[in-house]
């Protein structure tokens, strides 16, 4: 089954404790991105990879990294996470990237 | 930064009603995408219009592209309590990405 795999499904945590938030897709798509849904603010773009090792920031990059060493996978790294960064996640795929975007089924973080 | 705005908010309707939402943008899009998205999940693609001008129907949804490609519009008629969720729309330009707006909260009451 084509899908897009995120873990964790909810975390909490604490302010300056680094997390890591994986995704996986099993569909051989190139473009991976991942977005945070806040209320009344729709999804926001935070990073963007057209290709492995090749990344690039979204509208809200700034507390945020990513990498992407493998095709398949394109983790959501927090080095030192805030309350701001309290959101949704959620990890998409696609090919070509305009293209039929595949999301995962997000991750709800909170960060106290 | 492209933005898209989207109209209603928020919608509650009866069971059977037709509604309209809309995605409007002052910003040309290459293509534009609506998604659904329910309670605890990620969004599903609805369709993707790419011509200016472009209609089309998907049972009774009904999705249409701007002449100018700058607006959208997503018509449902005889709403079904299955249509509950949240519309995205989404516009695509190459080098920009997509970029979404906020959403239509849409309820349908049976």
């Amino acid at each position: 089954e084509a899908q897009v795999t995120q873990n964790p499904r909810y975390l909490i945590t604490v302010t300056g404790k680094k997390l890591t938030v994986t995704c996986s897709q099993n569909m051989n798509h190139e473009y991976m991105s991942w977005y945070r849904q806040d209320p009344g603010l729709g999804l926001r773009q935070i990073y963007y990879s057209m290709n492995v090792e090749v990344t690039d920031k979204g509208d809200v990059p700034e507390g945020y990294k990513v990498s992407r060493k493998e095709k398949r996978n394109f983790p959501l790294i927090l080095e030192s996470p805030s309350p701001n960064q309290t959101s949704l996640y959620f990890c998409a795929s696609s090919f070509p990237p305009a293209g039929e975007l595949f999301f995962g089924e997000g991750s709800r973080l909170t960060v106290l | 930064t492209q933005l898209l705005e989207q109209s209603p908010q928020f919608l509650s309707i009866q069971e059977g009603e037709n509604l309209t939402v809309y995605c409007n943008s002052s910003s040309v899009f290459s293509s534009l995408q609506w998604y659904r998205q329910e309670p605890g999940e990620g969004p599903v693609l609805l369709v993707t219009v790419v011509t200016g001008g472009e209609v089309k129907k998907l049972k009774r949804l009904t999705f249409q592209f701007g002449d100018a490609r700058k607006d959208s519009s997503l018509h449902i008629t005889a709403a079904q309590t299955g249509d509950t969720g949240l519309y995205l729309c989404a516009g695509f330009s190459y080098g920009q990405n997509f970029v979404f707006g906020p959403g239509t909260r849409l309820s349908v009451l049976p």
